[in-house]
């Protein structure tokens, strides 16, 4: 069975300050790997995913994360916060065959200060 | 181009009684998720329809929930009857693709927030 554990329900940073959300996956095969963001009272939107093709992968608004097998995480980062990206953030792990479900993590809010 | 559209965006019930959710997929998308999400957490796949067919649904507690989803485009999702714990926010989603081994994307509704009292 896959799962995903993120570390830090919160996480608080100043505007300007680097973004690092963390995630590590568990996997008996090799996993593909998603970030979503949910903005209060919206769904999900996906930021980025990994596919098993280049390790590092760039998403939406600054975000990008690198797939590290060694350590089995998958990390989100952004250089420098914006006082709109304070929302809460999803990594969600899948295998890569079948119609295997997307397995959410409990999710880390992001908080932004001026 | 439009959307997940979900209806209604919030509701409230009392404990035994019945509600159902309405999901209307972006066009064309052939696989569609109901998730729910209760607070605090992320979401968990309740059941996947693959066009009007049901492809994993291990997770519905069968003996209050049901979902169907006609002629492979809108849903429903039904809880009869609900209890506390069923408070949660239902999420809808879609994706485009049929093949088993699909890389595409799920587009999120912006879901249903259920209050049992």
């Amino acid at each position: 069975a896959q799962s995903v554990t993120q570390l830090g329900s919160h996480v608080s940073v100043s505007e300007g300050a680097l973004v690092l959300l963390r995630c590590n996956y568990s996997s008996s095969v090799p996993p593909y790997l998603f970030w979503y963001v949910q903005y209060p009272n919206q769904g999900l939107q996906l930021l980025l995913k990994y596919t098993s093709a280049a390790t590092l992968v760039k998403g939406i608004n600054g975000f990008e994360a690198e797939f590290k097998k060694s350590e089995t995480s998958f990390h989100l980062t952004k250089p420098s916060a914006h006082m709109s990206d304070a929302a809460e953030y999803f990594c969600a792990v899948r295998t890569n065959t079948g119609f295997q479900k997307l397995v959410f993590g409990t999710g880390t809010r992001l908080l932004v200060s001026p | 181009e439009a959307g997940v559209a979900q209806s209604p965006r919030y509701k409230i019930i009392e404990k035994r009684q019945s509600v159902a959710f309405w999901c209307n997929p972006i066009s064309g998308h052939a696989t569609l998720y109901w998730y729910q999400q209760i607070l605090g957490q992320g979401p968990k796949l309740l059941i996947q329809f693959q066009n009007n067919g049901v492809v994993d649904d291990s997770q519905l507690p069968k003996d209050r929930f049901s979902a169907e989803r006609l002629k492979g485009v809108d849903s429903t999702l039904k809880i009869q009857p609900a209890k506390l714990e069923d408070s949660a926010v239902y999420l809808c989603a879609s994706s485009p693709s049929f093949l088993r081994d699909s890389t595409d994307t799920q587009y999120f509704g912006p879901g249903t927030r259920l209050t049992v009292l």
